[in-house]
C-alpha cells in the first residue's frame, strides 16, 4: 500500500545549524509533496510544496527538495532557531485524499 | 487565508456515551475534512463533507459511528458515538488551503482532544 515514512526519533539540533528532515514514500509516485509544521495542542499549518518535476524550492530559511530516483523528500531549515522546534509532517495525494507521514519532532537547542 | 475554530477543545468522556465536535471556518469553503490524529501516530481522513452532500467516510469508518453534519459552507460538526477508550485521540478539522500552493493544500482547526475513559 501507498506509504509515506519519517524519522519517528526527535531531532536534535543545535541552534544556527541546518536541521535536514526525511521523507520517504514507498508503492506510489506522488505528483506533489507538501510538509507541515504542528505545535503541540494546535493543528498542523502549511509550509511548502514541491512538485514532482522541481528539483527544490526555497522559502526564507526552509528548503525542500524531492528526489523521484531515490524516493525521498528533504527538509531543511537554515540557521535554525529554538523556535522552530516542533513536528514537521510530510504529505501527498490527490483530491484531498492525503497521506501522512507520522512526523518528525525537531528540537532546537539553544 | 481560513481561521478554523473547533469546540470543545478537548473534553473527557465516559464509555457509551457521544461527543460532538463543531468546526466553524470564517469564510465559506466546499470542502471540509475530518481527520484522527492519535499520539504519535500520522493523521488518518476520518470524512470528507461538501456542503448538500453525504459525506464521504474512508475505509475503517462509518457513518454510525462518526455522523457529520453540514449545514451550511462555514459549519460543520463530527459526532463520535458510542465512545471507548479507543476513540481517544485528537480530531481535527480541515479546508481546502485556496491561496496556498494549491494542490490539496489545507487550513487545519486547533484540534479536539477526547479521552474516553
Amino acid at each position: 500500500s501507498q506509504k509515506i515514512e519519517q524519522n519517528s526519533e526527535a531531532l536534535n539540533i543545535q541552534e544556527g545549524k541546518t536541521a535536514t528532515l526525511t521523507c520517504n514514500y514507498t508503492n506510489y509516485s506522488p505528483a506533489y509533496l507538501q510538509w507541515y509544521r504542528q505545535d503541540p495542542g494546535r493543528g498542523p499549518v502549511f509550509l511548502l510544496l514541491i512538485r514532482e518535476n522541481e528539483k527544490e524550492k526555497r522559502k526564507e530559511r526552509l528548503k525542500v527538495t524531492f528526489d523521484t530516483t531515490l524516493k525521498q523528500s528533504l527538509f531543511h531549515i537554515t540557521a535554525s532557531q529554538p523556535a522552530d522546534s516542533a513536528t514537521y509532517l510530510c504529505g501527498s495525494g490527490s483530491n484531498y485524499q492525503l497521506i501522512w507521514g507520522a512526523g518528525t519532532k525537531l528540537i532546537i537547542k539553544p | 487565508s481560513a481561521v478554523i475554530s473547533q469546540k470543545p477543545s478537548r473534553d473527557i468522556c465516559q464509555r457509551g456515551t457521544s461527543l460532538t465536535i463543531q468546526c466553524q471556518v470564517d469564510s465559506q469553503v466546499t470542502m471540509m475534512f475530518w481527520y484522527r490524529q492519535q499520539p504519535g501516530q500520522s493523521l488518518t481522513l476520518i470524512a470528507t463533507a461538501n456542503q448538500g452532500s453525504e459525506a464521504t467516510y474512508e475505509s475503517g469508518f462509518v457513518i454510525d459511528k462518526f455522523p457529520i453534519s453540514r449545514p451550511n459552507l462555514t459549519f460543520s460538526t463530527l459526532t463520535v458515538s458510542n465512545m471507548s477508550p479507543e476513540d481517544s485521540s485528537i480530531y481535527l478539522c480541515s479546508v481546502e488551503g485556496l491561496g496556498l500552493a494549491g494542490a490539496d493544500t489545507q487550513y487545519f482547526g486547533p484540534g479536539t482532544r477526547l479521552t474516553v475513559l
